[in-house]
């Protein structure tokens, strides 16, 4: 069966670099139309995407984020990693890696269970 | 960026009742709106995708309906394990975003 599993560290300081790992199983990250994607959610608050990968490499991110985000694929590994630099305390969120179909109208439809990442020093 | 907005943020209901929330995007999303039910602690759950389209093992009480900016969803007869915080999102094209999320309450 499809899952989707997040790792990384529970606790950042102010200014380093997150990395996240979400190791897959049940799908391949090289098969045509498989995207993995990265949502957010800080503590009582709403839900909020930051990237996507898609099976060719392609790659997708949050406007206002853009500049701090990078994502990539081990397809050997079946890992999809986010990076976020600069770590800020509003930066603490639970963060979900979930499995998607490619173009309009897909959508998550396997998720991972999240980590939550707190920023403080 | 497409912005979604939700409403109302909060809504108080009973058990069997008929509840309605609403999404509306700042431009036209087609009918590329998905609907989820998140619990405390726990994963969001896509309940419809395309505006209309039940996912598999959703109870059929859930169904939604709307196209282009606006944008509903319906919970028939509520049940207790429906009392959760509900949230839209478009896919129309990515950035993908999300509303601000109801939270669904025990009258």
């Amino acid at each position: 069966q499809v899952t989707l599993r997040e790792s990384g560290p529970a606790l950042v300081k102010p200014t380093q670099t997150l990395t996240l790992t979400c190791t897959v199983s049940g799908f391949s990250l090289s098969t045509s139309a498989m995207c993995v994607t990265w949502i957010r959610q800080p503590p009582g608050k709403a839900l909020e995407w930051l990237a996507r990968i898609d099976w060719d490499d392609d790659k997708y991110y949050s406007t206002s984020l853009k500049t701090r985000l990078t994502i990539s694929k081990d397809t050997s590994k079946n890992q999809v990693v986010l990076t976020m630099t600069n770590m800020d305390p509003m930066d603490t969120a639970t963060y979900y890696c979930a499995r998607m179909g490619y173009g309009s109208g897909s959508y998550p439809d396997y998720w991972g269970q999240g980590t939550l990442v707190t920023v403080s020093s | 960026d497409i912005q979604m907005t939700q409403s109302p943020s909060s809504l108080s209901a009973s058990v069997g009742d008929t509840v309605t929330i609403t999404c509306r995007a700042s431009q036209s999303s087609s009918n590329y709106l998905n609907w989820y039910q998140q619990k405390p602690g726990k994963a969001p759950k896509v309940l419809i995708y395309a505006a209309s389209n039940l996912q598999s093992g959703v109870p059929s009480r859930f169904s939604g309906s709307g196209s282009g900016t606006d944008f509903t969803l319906t919970i028939s007869s509520l049940q207790p394990e429906d009392f959760a915080t509900y949230y839209c999102q478009q896919s129309y094209n990515t950035p993908y975003t999300f509303g601000q999320g109801t939270k669904l309450e025990i009258k």
